[in-house]
């Protein structure tokens, strides 16, 4: 089972409402992702990092922000929810070199009212 | 066109039986082909990773690859009810800006009776 996790599992929030979704891993991956994820749908990258204090933009568009401060933890924040942004958000790790194969975190599914 | 494309299904098979899941692609930068399980309220794990064209097997898993034809498939023989799960094919180019991206397809979801 892979060392990954993220907080919360679930989350409700109002509109406006500032959050953070949290993403750790113990498998020290120099490579970490985010994946917005749909009923249906395909996995979608909006960010992914290199390393510490390394970010960049997938290739959906996402008003969220990522940071990159120690190797293991991988936070995401949205400043103001909308129900747009009602999805489920899957965190993935991997060793450099070997990309295609990601560990992936449990998820958080978000509802934004 | 989508560059992955995966027949959503649901599919549902009685337990024993061979299933039978396929991508079709459209880059053909793409070089590396993977596999992902995803069970219900769980995130993806790796099932199978292949690069060449061909077949790659693992117990009752086998990875099938047709560059020539933008084709790959994943062979489940002697299916069990705890392979139900959606497999997401996915996909990544060879080295270079891009290869650390994967490309996923949308999933198909596989039901197998008892």
């Amino acid at each position: 089972e892979a060392d990954i996790y993220q907080t919360p599992r679930y989350l409700v929030i109002g509109t406006g409402k500032k959050i953070t979704l949290e993403c750790s891993q113990t498998m020290g991956h120099d490579k970490m992702y985010w994946y917005q994820q749909d009923p249906g749908m395909e996995l979608h990258l909006i960010h992914y990092s290199y390393g510490v204090n390394s970010t960049e933009k997938g290739d959906l568009s996402s008003e969220s922000t990522v940071s990159r401060i120690r190797t293991e933890h991988f936070p995401l924040t949205l400043e103001s929810a909308r129900p747009s942004h009602t999805s489920q958000y899957l965190c993935a790790s991997s060793e450099f070199g070997r990309e295609g194969t990601q560990y992936f975190g449990p998820g958080t599914r978000l509802l934004v009212l | 066109q989508k560059e992955v494309e995966q027949d959503p299904g649901p599919l549902s098979v009685p337990e024993g039986a061979i299933v039978s899941l396929n991508c079709t692609y459209s880059n053909s930068a793409f070089q590396y082909f993977m596999w992902y399980r995803q069970y219900s309220r769980k995130g993806p794990e790796l099932l199978m990773y292949t690069y060449s064209s061909g077949n790659k097997e693992d117990g009752r898993f086998t990875a099938q690859v047709d560059k020539s034809s933008k084709y790959i498939s994943l062979f489940i023989r002697d299916s069990q009810p705890s392979d139900s799960a959606t497999y997401l094919c996915a996909m990544s180019p060879m080295g270079g800006a891009g290869s650390y991206q994967l490309t996923f397809g949308k999933g198909t979801k596989l039901s197998v009776i008892p």
